[in-house]
């Protein structure tokens, strides 16, 4: 089973300011199968990065994703209201599929 | 547009099972994969399982075998999870998420509160 860790466990940040979210996986994670999703509070998960670095439809360019074999990283460029939440990276590519433990980035 | 429509909270007491209905729409519902996945309170996500809804076939997370069966009605576009034996570690949001190859869980369903309580 992969294991992924994500770090840091919160990140208290101000609007406008770049967050760099961490996702490091206990072997290596095929690029084409990490994705990382967005849950607000009492909503289901939104799919915001699959493949590594392709957003998915409808996700603003502010959101980025990156890295290769174990590490891997979700940044968004510059942090707007609607961005405070819960992001969980989730490697599909080997069964059981598997989450981070979530990282928030709450408002400093 | 694709949605993902669960079936209402239940609220079940302990050793009892519970039945989680999921309708698909906006899509052929026979062409993906509907995965399941669940969160206790505070807690994060943990993937349960997946159902072809095709072949009926399933695969089902080690710790979930013998415990949880997922089936389908593809006449209706819906998909089900079923968990038995219910404790009060099953208390959780049992969501339902459509699967592809490419993008992993491109949609979520919007939860089911399973609460187990005696």
């Amino acid at each position: 089973e992969v294991v992924l860790t994500q770090s840091p466990g919160t990140l208290s940040l101000s609007p406008g300011e770049r967050a760099t979210l961490s996702c490091r996986a206990s072997q290596s994670v095929s690029s084409s199968y990490l994705a990382w999703h967005q849950q607000k509070p009492g909503q289901a998960p939104r799919l915001l990065i699959y493949g590594t670095s392709s957003r998915a439809t409808g996700i603003p360019d502010r959101f980025s994703g990156g890295g290769s074999g174990t590490d891997f990283t979700l940044t968004i460029s510059r942090l707007e209201p609607e961005d405070f939440a819960v992001y969980f990276c989730q490697q599909y590519g080997s069964s059981p599929l598997t989450f981070g433990g979530g990282t928030k980035v709450d408002i400093k | 547009q694709v949605q993902l429509v669960q079936s209402g909270a239940e609220v079940k007491k302990p050793g009892a099972s519970v039945k989680v209905s999921c309708k698909a729409s906006g899509y052929t519902f026979t062409g993906f994969y509907m995965h399941w996945v669940r969160q206790a309170p505070g807690q994060g996500l943990e993937w349960m399982g997946w159902i072809n809804p095709n072949s009926g076939g399933t695969n089902y997370a080690q710790k979930f075998q013998g415990w949880v069966t997922m089936t389908r009605d593809t006449s209706i576009s819906t998909a089900y999870m079923e968990l038995s034996r219910l404790t009060s570690d099953d208390t959780a949001v049992y969501y339902c998420a459509r699967g592809t190859v490419s993008q992993g869980n491109d949609y979520w369903g919007q939860g089911t509160l399973v609460t187990v309580s005696s």
